[in-house]
């Protein structure tokens, strides 16, 4: 079945600067990426999200990108603030079965 | 912030007991995962529900069990529960079986 890793498990940057977290899973055959953003004590609420058919996606400061010959994808967020600080879950689904969530990284924000 | 409600939102149980979790999904969606969130660690699939009927299982033993209305709101059961069940249990439901799946709050779970 597939297996999601994800790096690194924990990321401090400071505030405006990037942050890009990386993922890779086995299954050749997932086609679908979402990535989750969970606050403390919160639901996780999905961020952004990416299909097999495109390589690249974009949402103002957010973004994610796939290798689909390397079998990982990246988020990347720019000009990071503080409220960006939360646990990101990756995940990985093929047709026809499951989300598979990557163990997360905790990303803070240092004003 | 999305139209999954969850209920409870904390419970503590015994060892051996029996509980059971609600989940109610958004509007106009069909299709609810349940997923156990350990400490630390990212959401892992219990099972999903689609139309009434299990489709798909993960891991997990048959003391864990669903079942999911008319009105597509879904109950997690687990029986003889045991301290390594405490977690975060979530549910999420989407609009058919492979579309993008929406969170709710979450049942925080405490076995003692």
């Amino acid at each position: 079945g597939e297996n999601v890793e994800q790096h690194p498990s924990t990321l401090s940057v400071q505030e405006g600067d990037s942050a890009v977290i990386k993922c890779t899973y086995s299954d050749s055959a997932s086609n679908y990426f979402p990535w989750y953003k969970q606050e403390l004590g919160k639901r996780p609420q999905l961020i952004i999200d990416i299909r097999s058919n495109v390589g690249e996606k974009k949402d103002q400061r957010i973004a994610v990108t796939l290798n689909k010959t390397a079998k990982h994808f990246s988020l990347h967020i720019t000009e990071t603030q503080p409220e960006d600080s939360a646990v990101y879950f990756c995940a990985a689904r093929n047709y026809g079965q499951n989300f598979v969530f990557g163990p997360g990284t905790r990303l803070s924000v240092l004003p | 912030e999305t139209g999954v409600t969850q209920s409870p939102t904390h419970l503590i149980k015994t060892r051996g007991q029996q509980v059971t979790l609600r989940c109610s999904s958004q509007s106009g969606h069909n299709t609810v995962s349940w997923y156990q969130q350990a400490l630390g660690q990212g959401p892992q699939f219990i099972f999903q529900y689609y139309r009434e009927e299990e489709n798909g299982r993960g891991n997990f033993p048959p003391r864990f069990s669903g079942l999911q209305f008319p009105n597509y709101s879904s109950e997690l059961n687990v029986n003889a529960l045991e301290l390594d069940d405490s977690a975060l249990y979530l549910c999420a439901s989407s609009f058919g079986q492979q579309e993008t799946q929406y969170f709710g709050p979450g049942t925080r779970l405490l076995v003692l």
